[in-house]
């Protein structure tokens, strides 16, 4: 089946310490997605990628960097994660769809969740 | 800036029981409309998508209605079972491949 994967769902890592979320997809989609969401509260986009053009929502932190080296998979940098950057990491991908109709329907990873210790 | 509001933030209903839940946005010009199921600790399901000329889709138990011009939305399902606990978001993309997101209903259905 096709679909979003995302490795590892769990991640642990140390203050301050460089750590790379992953996600890949089957679904041949242009349009992939960075989101964080903390417990209890909506998922917020960091970022996202139309093709290689990268589009960086201005509240993001300097801290969070993103690579996609080619169309199914993409990548997110925390350069220094501190502790209130432990929340879940969601990836997501859409695409405008065929015929008339515009979908952009976003299809969704199981998600990181990350620790900092 | 697009704001989205769910109504309530959270649910207690008795099994079989019929219910909706409201989503609304402040800013008309929206692209499409997603429900999404996401259980404890898991990513995210989509359950419907209503494209901004739609009025409404239906999958199984679940019915999606938009109205656009009066920024809302609502998601009935019918005859509620305790799997369909969860926490229901409702999003909306906008210019810009941007979705925002509302605060979601936590559903819990009792046995």
């Amino acid at each position: 089946d096709a679909m979003v994967i995302q490795n590892p769902r769990y991640q642990v890592t140390q203050f301050g310490k460089p750590v790379t979320l992953s996600c890949s997809q089957t679904l041949n989609h242009n349009v992939m997605y960075w989101y964080q969401q903390k417990s209890s509260q909506a998922p917020k986009l960091l970022f996202h990628y139309y093709d290689k053009d990268f589009n960086n929502e201005a509240d993001t932190p300097d801290n969070f960097q993103s690579r996609r080296p080619n169309t199914s998979f993409c990548f997110l940098d925390i350069r220094s994660p501190g502790l209130g950057d432990a929340a879940m990491y969601l990836c997501a991908t859409s695409s405008p769809g065929t015929g008339v109709t515009s979908s952009y329907e976003q299809y969704f990873g199981p998600g990181t969740r990350l620790t900092v210790t | 800036k697009q704001e989205v509001t769910q109504i309530p933030a959270a649910l207690s209903v008795p099994e079989g029981e019929n219910l909706v839940l409201n989503c609304s946005f402040t800013d008309s010009a929206i692209y499409n409309l997603q429900w999404f199921r996401q259980d404890p600790g898991k990513g995210l399901t989509s359950l419907l998508l209503i494209q901004s000329s739609q009025r409404e889709q239906t999958s199984g138990r679940l019915n999606a209605s938009l109205d656009k011009s009066s920024g809302r939305s609502t998601l009935y399902i019918a005859a509620s079972q305790p799997g369909d606990s969860a926490t229901y978001l409702c999003a909306v993309l906008n210019a810009g491949n941007m979705l925002t997101f509302g605060g979601g209903t936590r559903l819990m259905v009792k046995p």
